[in-house]
């Protein structure tokens, strides 16, 4: 079964419009915690923003913010003010805290962004 | 800042040759992971790594051997390239802090592989 799921393939937004990047998950680890990446075209993975699961509150960082709704197994990426330099591959992931050796993550299919003028 | 790097960004091999693709990282991590990438699936793990000569399989080890002889360089093996090896690939690095889970993994700029 599919651990993490990122639904959209491709996304398109407007420069300066928020755009909103989702991703679902599935554990019955207590302890987890959830992660973006993003990956220009040039190839490099960056580390935009951690949730852990038993944060109270949603994790910002400048113009990126994580709609984390637990319930419903969701860890959704926000952009705000979107720039064209957000154009690029972004890839959702989980690190389960119980039996994880080495700290393994697990990457979704990633969302591919691009930001029109 | 830590740095991965990884010994080419394009590589062109032929079917059956052996391909060693080096991965170095300069933070004395202790955890180290092979990745590939591939349009619609992610990044999937090849292998990893949690100390010197430690390994352990991922999701997707088949056709592949791992060696990490000094704390700071990993590698990955294709024994004999298959033209269903041709990817991305990227290596990454971690050292988890006590009791922590947010710790990130750093990568590399990654390895494209084709295999004709």
């Amino acid at each position: 079964a599919q651990k993490i799921t990122q639904t959209q393939p491709g996304m398109f937004v407007q420069e300066k419009e928020a755009v909103t990047l989702d991703c679902t998950y599935d554990t019955s680890d207590p302890s987890y915690g959830l992660f973006w990446y993003k990956q220009p075209s040039s190839g490099e993975m960056i580390f935009l923003i951690y949730q852990g699961s038993y944060d109270q509150q949603n994790a910002t960082e400048g113009r990126y913010s994580l709609n984390f709704q637990k319930a419903r197994k969701s860890a959704n990426l926000v952009i705000s003010a979107s720039q064209l330099g957000d154009s690029a591959m972004y890839f959702c992931a989980m690190r389960e805290a119980l039996y994880n050796q080495g700290g393994k993550l697990i990457f979704g299919q990633g969302t591919e962004l691009s930001v029109k003028p | 800042d830590v740095k991965v790097t990884q010994s080419s960004r394009y590589l062109v091999k032929r079917t059956g040759e052996k391909v060693f693709l080096e991965c170095v990282q300069d933070m004395d991590h202790e955890n180290m992971f092979w990745y590939r990438q591939d349009p619609g699936l992610g990044l999937r793990l090849i292998y990893f790594s949690y100390d010197v000569k430690m390994k352990e399989k991922g999701d997707i080890p088949e056709g592949y051997s791992v060696s990490r002889e000094k704390k700071e360089r990993f590698s990955l093996i294709l024994e004999s390239a298959s033209t269903n090896q041709t990817s991305m690939y990227l290596c990454a690095s971690s050292s988890p802090p006590p009791g922590l889970a947010s710790y990130e993994q750093y990568f590399g700029p990654g390895t494209r592989l084709t295999v004709t």
